[in-house]
Parts: C-alpha cells; sequence; structure tokens
C-alpha cells in the first residue's frame, strides 16, 4: 500500500518559515502531479500548492503565493513545501496529496500540524 | 470554479437515506472529456479519503450503499441507508484544480 508521510510541522513565531518533507513510500511518485492541501483547526480543506510530475510548473493559492515554495525530488519520492513570512492565519493540518481518476488513485497523508504564534 | 454543498449539517436517522448537493460555479468537464468531481468523506483526526472519482465510480471498499450522480454544474451523493459509520464530512472536489466545497457534516440523530 502506497504511503505518503509528512514531517516538518511545528510551533514557529509570525514571520518565521518551515520546511514541510512528504514522503512516498511507492514506486510511482515521479509519475504524479503532487499537491499540499491545509485545513485549519475547525474548518474545510483548502488547496494550497501543486507541482508536476517534473517540477516545471508550480502552482499556488494567492494568499501564500511569493511566500510558499512547492518542490520535489523524484530520486528520493519526496515533496517539500518550504513556507516563509508565516502568518498566524497558516495555522493548519497540512497534508500532502495526489489524485489520478483511477480506482486507488487518491493517496493522502496523515498531514503534519503547523502552528503560528507569538 | 466555486463548489457550493448543501446542506452543510445533515443528521440523519440510522438506516434512512441521504443526499448531498454540489453545484459548480461552472461545467466541471475538463478538456479531456471526463468530469473530475470526486466525493470524499473525513472522519475526524483523520485525512480525507475518496469515496467516489468521476462523479459516480466508487473506490475499492467503498459500500454499494453510497453512489453518485451528476454532470456538468451540479452533483450529488447519495447514501441509501446511513450506518453509524459513515458520520463524519463529506466533501465534493474538483480534482484538477483541487477545488473542495465547504464540506457537509453528517450526524445520527
Amino acid at each position: 500500500e502506497v504511503q505518503l508521510v509528512e514531517s516538518g510541522g511545528g510551533l514557529v513565531q509570525p514571520g518565521g518559515s518551515l520546511r514541510l518533507s512528504c514522503v512516498d513510500s511507492g514506486f510511482t511518485f515521479s509519475s504524479y502531479w503532487m499537491n499540499w492541501v491545509r485545513q485549519a483547526p475547525g474548518k474545510g480543506l483548502e488547496w494550497v500548492a501543486s507541482i508536476k510530475v517534473d517540477g516545471s510548473e508550480k502552482y499556488y493559492m494567492d494568499s501564500v503565493r511569493g511566500r510558499f515554495s512547492i518542490s520535489r525530488d523524484n530520486a528520493r519520492n519526496s515533496l517539500y513545501l518550504q513556507m516563509n513570512r508565516l502568518r498566524v492565519e497558516d495555522t493548519a493540518m497540512y497534508y500532502c496529496a495526489r489524485d489520478s481518476s483511477v480506482v486507488g488513485g487518491s493517496v493522502w497523508g496523515q498531514g503534519t500540524m503547523v502552528r503560528v504564534s507569538s | 470554479a466555486v463548489l457550493t454543498q448543501s446542506p452543510l449539517s445533515l443528521p440523519v436517522t440510522l438506516g434512512q437515506p441521504a443526499s448531498i448537493s454540489c453545484r459548480s460555479s461552472q461545467s466541471l468537464v475538463h478538456s479531456d472529456g471526463n468530469t473530475h468531481l470526486n466525493w470524499l468523506h473525513q472522519r475526524p483526526g483523520h485525512p480525507p479519503r475518496r469515496l467516489i472519482y468521476k462523479i459516480s465510480n466508487r473506490e475499492s471498499g467503498v459500500p454499494d450503499r453510497f453512489s453518485g450522480a451528476g454532470s456538468g454544474t451540479d452533483f450529488t451523493l447519495e447514501i441509501s441507508r446511513v450506518e453509524a459509520e459513515d458520520v463524519g464530512v463529506y466533501y465534493c472536489m474538483e480534482g484538477i484544480y483541487w477545488r473542495f466545497g465547504q464540506g457537509t457534516k453528517l450526524e445520527i440523530k
């Protein structure tokens, strides 16, 4: 069973930085677009960023563009989210995930919690 | 596209049916000819799990009491007979641009 495992979350002050990582235990990481999705406490799901299979295209939600950077290392089966100039409103559980329209094509990690507070 | 779900809260008696609507502000038919509309289920403390993909295709292991339907801008998730394990929040999701509905919280009456 393919697993995505996130790490790197924690408590950080406003204006600080964190780097999230997501490791794919499967063998097909390099075949998929990958995504970061976040969920503020008690709130719904919110797409954050996406990256193409080879890293050549990257997309961001408006409120993080210019502050967050998504990247990947296909040789390490790893996805990253560099988060700079963090704000209180960035507090959320951050999930890495992928989705393809075939049976079993949706995979979500367990999430890593980011808390931005002074 | 903005996805709007209704209702946002859904109290249901065990064994009774339930229905959730998801409406898009624009057609979700993609240039590949498919409509990548998914339904996800999330229990407290857990990541979301996809139940339905491309409008009406059930994931492996999803009970057949779950069904999806719709086209274009209007979609529906139906549960024929709600069981206790069905509680949680249901999200519709557009699978190309990763847009989510607000979520519908299903609880047992």
